[in-house]
């Protein structure tokens, strides 16, 4: 069975432009999380969908937004992006909500 | 507040010998513990859980972790320690298995590095 894949796997991206991020699941998991990954702030939760529906929410400002479609593939956005967006963003699928997440590759995003 | 401490930033441990990674977690339910590792440049790899029943969860890689309650801990061991173990480690507590919500709560990693 596939793992949970990302794409783009890089991306460069100018302070104050949008970026979109995919996210395809394991086939017949229903819950995608997104994860923020900085040698800062080290791991932080973004947000956490299932069945179409943001169930859960990290602490990040209002530019970092997501969705989730009928086939459980996920997007997340961010608008107006600043230098401190500069992370990896790791996506996160599972079975159902509260089960093992089983993390993809990730995507590498520069602001500069 | 939910927290999960790593107190070892950075271990180095020699080929074959034993590893032990520590980690403390706070929650005021009854925590879904995970341990993954991270190799540079990629995403995390579930290495072991645990929800309920035998406080001594085996993983994969020959690892295994043992749930403390009154220690609230979860520390990952491994007898022998291979040079492809070299990666970042981290722990997770997440809500109770099959509860409303999923998000994941980690501590900051222990970067295992082996020694030949």
């Amino acid at each position: 069975k596939a793992g949970v894949t990302q794409t783009p796997r890089y991306l460069i991206k100018t302070r104050g432009q949008q970026v979109t991020l995919s996210c395809s699941p394991i086939s017949g998991h229903r819950s995608v999380s997104w994860y923020q990954q900085t040698p800062g702030q080290g791991l932080q939760f973004l947000f956490e969908y299932f069945s179409e529906t943001q169930r859960n929410k990290g602490n990040f400002p209002g530019r970092f937004s997501g969705r989730q479609f009928s086939n459980s593939r996920s997007e997340m956005n961010v608008s107006t992006l600043e230098l401190g967006d500069s992370a990896l963003y790791l996506c996160a699928s599972s079975l159902d909500l509260g089960t093992e997440q089983y993390f993809g590759p990730g995507t590498r995003l520069t602001v500069t | 507040a939910q927290s999960v401490t790593q107190p070892d930033i950075h271990i180095t441990v020699s080929e074959g010998a034993s590893l032990e990674l520590r980690c403390n977690y706070s929650y005021g339910a009854t925590p879904y513990l995970f341990w993954y590792v991270q190799s540079p440049g990629q995403g995390l790899q579930l290495l072991l859980k645990y929800f309920s029943g035998d406080t001594l969860v085996q993983g994969i890689k020959g690892f295994e972790a043992e749930f403390k309650r009154s220690q609230s801990s979860f520390n990952l061991r491994k007898p022998s320690v291979h040079w492809s173990d070299a990666a970042e480690y981290f722990c997770a507590v997440g809500a109770k298995y099959g509860g409303s919500q999923g998000n994941l709560i980690f501590g900051k990693g222990t970067k295992l590095s082996v020694k030949p």
